[in-house]
């Protein structure tokens, strides 16, 4: 069966610090993959998803990047973070091209800037 | 564009009571459509999804879901709700091309002993 992972669960960063959030699908080839991320009391926002290695589509003009090094690794980075960067962000993955495709998510990160 | 709509912020229900979780879209072709649950601090699980055919949709933990075209509604129902049942609720839409689903902004769910 497909699992995936995200990692760290919690991280509280200063402002102005890096970035670096991972997520590994297994169980699976090809998988569309997706950052979301919500801010508190707000739904999901698409940050990036991505239909294959080194394809990534940017939904939020912001100041993080996605990458995909690997076939199911999807990485969340910024190299300077702002306040407005805290929430809760969600890797998620999917198969198939078409729009009915299910996506399944991770357990989420917490990111808090201070 | 596509878009979703859940008109409730927060709803609270005794348990044992019933309940209906209202989602509305707006999409130019036939609807993909999906219920996921957010435990708090947890990712979303998936309740159950619209593609075609019956319109009353089975899904996980007694939910169900209608899907009526002419209303453009998609809205979530159990009979009996369970203080586990306290949660956060998504109605989405699958969107085009792009693989993506379009999230409403949720509805949060309290259950009263």
């Amino acid at each position: 069966s497909q699992t995936i992972h995200q990692w760290p669960a919690t991280l509280v960063q200063p402002v102005g610090s890096p970035l670096s959030l991972e997520c590994t699908v297994e169980g699976t080839s090809n998988p569309n993959l997706y950052w979301y991320r919500q801010a508190a009391g707000r739904g999901l926002q698409l940050l990036f998803y991505s239909v294959g290695i080194g394809q990534i589509s940017s939904e939020v003009p912001q100041n993080l990047s996605a990458s995909r090094p690997q076939d199911r690794q999807f990485i969340l980075s910024s190299k300077k973070l702002l306040l407005s960067d805290s929430g809760f962000y969600l890797c998620a993955w999917s198969v198939g091209s078409g729009r009915g495709n299910t996506i399944y998510f991770g357990e989420g990160s917490w990111l808090t800037v201070v | 564009a596509q878009s979703v709509t859940q008109p409730d912020i927060h709803i609270t229900v005794s348990e044992g009571a019933s309940l209906e979780l209202r989602c509305n879209y707006s999409y130019g072709a036939t609807p993909y459509l999906f219920w996921y649950v957010q435990s708090p601090g947890q990712g979303l699980q998936l309740l159950l999804k619209y593609f075609s055919g019956d319109t009353l949709v089975q899904g996980i933990k007694g939910f169900e879901a209608e899907f009526k075209r002419s209303q453009s509604s998609f809205n979530l129902r159990k009979p009996s709700v369970h203080w586990s049942d306290a949660a956060e609720y998504f109605c989405a839409v699958g969107s085009g091309s792009a693989r993506q689903l379009t999230f409403g902004s949720g509805t949060q769910l309290t259950v009263l002993p």
